[in-house]
């Protein structure tokens, strides 16, 4: 299956920063990236879906001028967490699907935000 | 909106035991079922998947079989290994929702030798 990336994996910032996430897939051409928020022993909440060349589309109650998303390759989507906040604070977990409408998913291993 | 529940872990076990977790879903149309694992330090892996009603989904020595009737998808591993300490996630996807994966809480097994 696909190979993803993300980096970094864990990072701390004050409140009022900007934090990136990068997403990558190593070994697939992905049109098609999802991001994903994990609270703690919590499901995973869809975000946003990042398309290639294309505006993201995000789920409902989604920020989308604090969630940045851009998906500017086939094999790299970033995700930009503006003046992050304490309740920003989370796990955060991209996958890609590398074509068509119902290829499976792969899954990163997460970037955990930390808040202070 | 569809939903997906699954029981709360840990769900702790000894080596050998037989290992259930249950999940039940609710979703407009004819979902497709999945359960992916996490273990630790690493991403979710897809571990079975079923499409249709009454379908087994088999891998690694876990089973699960959708059934309509119960909305349910149960998972079942007959002898478990430490190994499969790990998290479980059940999870669904609707032609309605495109290619989007609804999920449940997850679940986290731990498995003593």
């Amino acid at each position: 299956g696909a190979v993803v990336s993300q980096h970094p994996s864990r990072v701390i910032c004050k409140s009022g920063t900007s934090v990136k996430i990068e997403c990558r897939s190593l070994d697939f051409q992905a049109t098609t990236m999802f991001w994903y928020r994990q609270f703690p022993k919590q499901s995973l909440m869809l975000m946003a879906t990042s398309n290639e060349g294309s505006k993201a589309t995000y789920e409902q109650g989604v920020e989308k001028d604090k969630f940045l998303i851009n998906h500017a390759s086939l094999t790299l989507s970033t995700l930009t967490v503006t003046s992050a906040h304490p309740e920003d604070s989370s796990f955060y977990i991209c996958s890609v699907q590398p074509g068509g409408l119902y290829n499976e998913q792969f899954f990163g291993p997460g970037t955990r935000l930390t808040v202070l | 909106g569809d939903s997906v529940t699954q029981m709360e872990g840990p769900v702790t076990l000894s080596e050998e035991a037989f290992l259930t977790i249950n999940c039940t879903y609710t979703a407009t149309g004819y979902p497709s079922l999945f359960w992916y694992v996490q273990y630790p330090g690493e991403g979710l892996q897809l571990l079975l998947k079923a499409t249709k009603a009454d379908d087994k989904g088999s891998n690694k020595g876990f089973e699960a079989t959708y059934r309509k009737e119960t909305t349910s998808f149960h998972l079942e591993k007959g002898s478990v290994q430490v190994s499969d300490s790990a998290v479980y996630f059940c999870a669904l996807r609707t032609g309605a929702a495109g290619n989007k994966l609804t999920f449940g809480g997850g679940t986290r097994v731990l498995v003593k030798p």
